[in-house]
Order: structure tokens, then C-alpha cells, then sequence
């Protein structure tokens, strides 16, 4: 049972443009999200996170916004540069759960000079 | 430097044959977790830990044994390794004053292979 989704596996985008990477969840009880980056041969650091009572949240290049009602979150990369080339994992927690951190797939992220 | 140390990063074993993966982190974090990844499956969780002497288990605990003797040490035991078991494993840890679950900080990774 995936409760967290990232139903798109890759993503290409042009160098200065706009990348959107997406993720969707089903648990009600997440109320807190984050966005983590992994390199090849690394470890995933992390990127950008949001709680549940804001719906965006912004941090140079990085904005994060949540629908609640949709159950989704979204990772903007303005402008889109070649080191942002990596994959992309969002997960999602609950403030009342037993502290566990749910990952979704991931998404490859390539940006094209 | 801050930092999370996996060992070893790569390790070829056969099946049955018992190992261990060590994990160090000398944040003073109370939060200590080990993920595998696997291709199309994303960051599983496997065992997880709150704090000294407190353990409990992720979503894929099957065939993994975990201790929390010390605050900075969080060892990955595999009694019994199976082919199944072959991954990418990777140690976090993380200090929950920072958050619900806090930001994880991630040790470089082990790729285990059993054959």
C-alpha cells in the first residue's frame, strides 16, 4: 500500500526553465511534508518541507505547495539549473503517528543544458 | 563535521552467512532509522529508533535485527541474509526537537548484495 505517490518515474526539462515535480498521498493523518535530493553514490539530504496549516512555502529556487484537499504536494525549481539533475523522493509524516517518515518512489530529475 | 557513517559502503556475501552493517552519527541525535531503496519501491523503512534502548519496526522488518545500545551507534544485523535482501541500505538519523520526525540526515549508503 504506497500511501505516498510519485507517479512520474522521470522528468526532463530545459536548463533556466521550470521543473514541477509532483506527489500525491493518501493518508489524512500526514501533516507534514518534505522534498529530499539524492546524488548518485550519496545519501538523500534534504530540500524544502511544509506542515499542513501553510499551502506554500518558499526557499530561494525551491517552493513547495500543498492541496490539502487533493492530497497533493508539488516541488517548483525556478530557474531549473544542471545541478538540480538528481532524484527527487517527497515524504510525509503525521505529528500523531509513531514518528515514522513515508517515502514516496522518486523522480528522476534531468536538466538539459 | 557533521555526519553519518555507514559501513561497509559495498559488501558481496552469500546467502545464510551473517553481517552486519554499522551505522555512526555524531549529532547527538535521539532519532536513528535505516532505510533500503530498491528500484520502483522508493525509501522503505526497516527498523527505526527513538532514542537509547527503544527500537521498533518499519515497514519491511522481515529479516533484520536492530540495537540501540548507544546514543551514536544504530548497527543493521542480518542473522540470515537471503537474495531478496540484496538493496541499497541507508542509515539517518535525526534530532526531534526539529520537527515531528525532524530533518533526516543521511549516511552515504551500503549496497549489499547476496548471492
Amino acid at each position: 500500500d504506497q500511501q505516498v505517490k510519485q507517479n512520474s518515474p522521470s522528468l526532463s526539462v530545459q536548463e533556466g526553465r521550470i521543473s514541477i515535480l509532483n506527489c500525491d498521498y493518501t493518508n489524512s493523518m500526514f501533516d507534514y511534508f518534505l522534498w529530499y535530493k539524492k546524488y548518485p553514490a550519496e545519501g538523500p539530504t534534504f530540500l524544502i518541507s511544509i506542515s499542513s496549516i501553510k499551502d506554500k512555502n518558499e526557499d530561494g529556487r525551491f517552493t513547495v505547495f500543498l492541496n490539502k484537499s487533493a492530497k497533493h504536494l508539488s516541488l517548483h525549481i525556478v530557474p531549473s539549473q544542471p545541478g538540480d539533475s538528481a532524484v527527487y523522493f517527497c515524504a510525509a509524516s503525521s505529528l500523531f503517528g509513531n514518528e515514522k517518515l513515508t517515502f514516496g518512489t522518486g523522480t528522476r530529475l534531468t536538466i538539459i543544458p | 563535521e557533521a555526519q553519518v557513517t555507514q559501513n561497509p559502503r559495498y559488501l558481496i556475501t552469500v546467502t545464510g552467512k551473517k553481517l552486519t552493517v554499522t551505522c555512526s552519527q555524531n549529532m547527538n541525535h535521539e532519532y536513528m532509522s535505516w532505510y533500503r531503496q530498491d528500484p520502483g519501491l522508493g525509501l522503505r523503512q526497516i527498523y527505526y529508533s527513538m532514542n537509547v534502548e527503544v527500537t521498533d519496526k518499519g515497514d519491511v522488518p522481515e529479516g533484520y535485527k536492530v540495537s540501540r545500545k548507544e546514543k551514536r551507534n544504530f548497527p543493521l544485523i542480518l542473522e540470515s541474509p537471503s537474495p531478496n535482501q540484496t538493496s541499497l541500505y541507508f542509515c539517518a538519523s535525526s534530532s526531534r526537537l526539529a520537527g515531528p520526525t525532524g530533518e533526516l540526515f543521511f549516511g552515504e549508503g551500503s549496497r549489499l548484495t547476496v548471492l
